[in-house]
């Protein structure tokens, strides 16, 4: 059954600092992955997605690597600010049924 | 504005009054499903539709019912809620899971049953 685990739960970082969140995943039979961003009470937002052929994707400061042998993906935030304060999820979609598996997301904490 | 829209917001009842939540989206997507966010537990989904006509039991589904009866809705009905169905509840919405475009998910419904 595949699983996937987000490493911190939490993370408190002062302002302006590089950070890189972690995303790891049992069955590396999945077609894509995709971060999200989610706000106190809000939905979810996409922030990036990659597609299982393919080692990174690049948004502004942020960049999503995959590492699909090794089932691990890793989101990187440049020069971190205070509106960065949310939790950053984690979702593989798997090749052999269409479900999504959600990781239960890294709650981040931007210090100004 | 593509979006997938759902409603009501927030939403108190008490146990045992049927209830329905909608969700529709504007993109044409085929995929829909809804999850349930519980404190510690992430989100779970409880069900799912891969077009019209055609609903799936997702991880939790006991307690709730859907149908998709056209593209654009996929009502979620909780036909006697009780208060362990309080969560924090999406709907997403996808043209085709395996694309590019991953999924799109609506605000959120807050559900408390007292």
């Amino acid at each position: 059954k595949q699983e996937v685990t987000q490493i911190p739960a939490a993370l408190s970082v002062p302002e302006g600092e590089n950070l890189v969140l972690n995303c790891s995943f049992t069955d590396s039979a999945i077609y894509n992955l995709q971060w999200f961003r989610q706000d106190p009470g809000k939905g979810l937002t996409s922030l990036l997605l990659i597609q299982s052929s393919q080692r990174e994707q690049t948004s502004g400061r942020l960049n999503a690597s995959l590492d699909k042998s090794s089932g691990r993906s890793t989101l990187y935030i440049a020069a971190s600010q205070p509106g960065d304060s949310a939790t950053y999820l984690c979702a593989v979609i798997l090749n052999r049924d269409d479900k999504i598996i959600f990781g239960k997301g890294t709650r981040l904490h931007i210090l100004p | 504005e593509a979006q997938v829209t759902q409603n009501p917001r927030y939403l108190i009842t008490v146990t045992g009054k049927k209830l329905t939540v909608t969700c529709s989206q504007n993109m044409n997507h085929e995929y829909m499903s809804w999850y349930r966010q519980d404190p510690g537990l992430g989100l779970r989904q409880i069900y799912y539709s891969m077009n019209v006509e055609v609903t799936d039991k997702g991880d939790v589904p006991e307690g709730y019912k859907v149908s998709r009866k056209e593209k654009r809705n996929f009502p979620l009905i909780l036909e006697s809620p009780s208060p362990n169905q309080t969560s924090l509840y999406f709907c997403a919405s996808s043209s085709n899971l395996q694309t590019t475009h991953g999924y799109t998910f609506g605000s959120g419904t807050r559900l408390t049953v007292v």
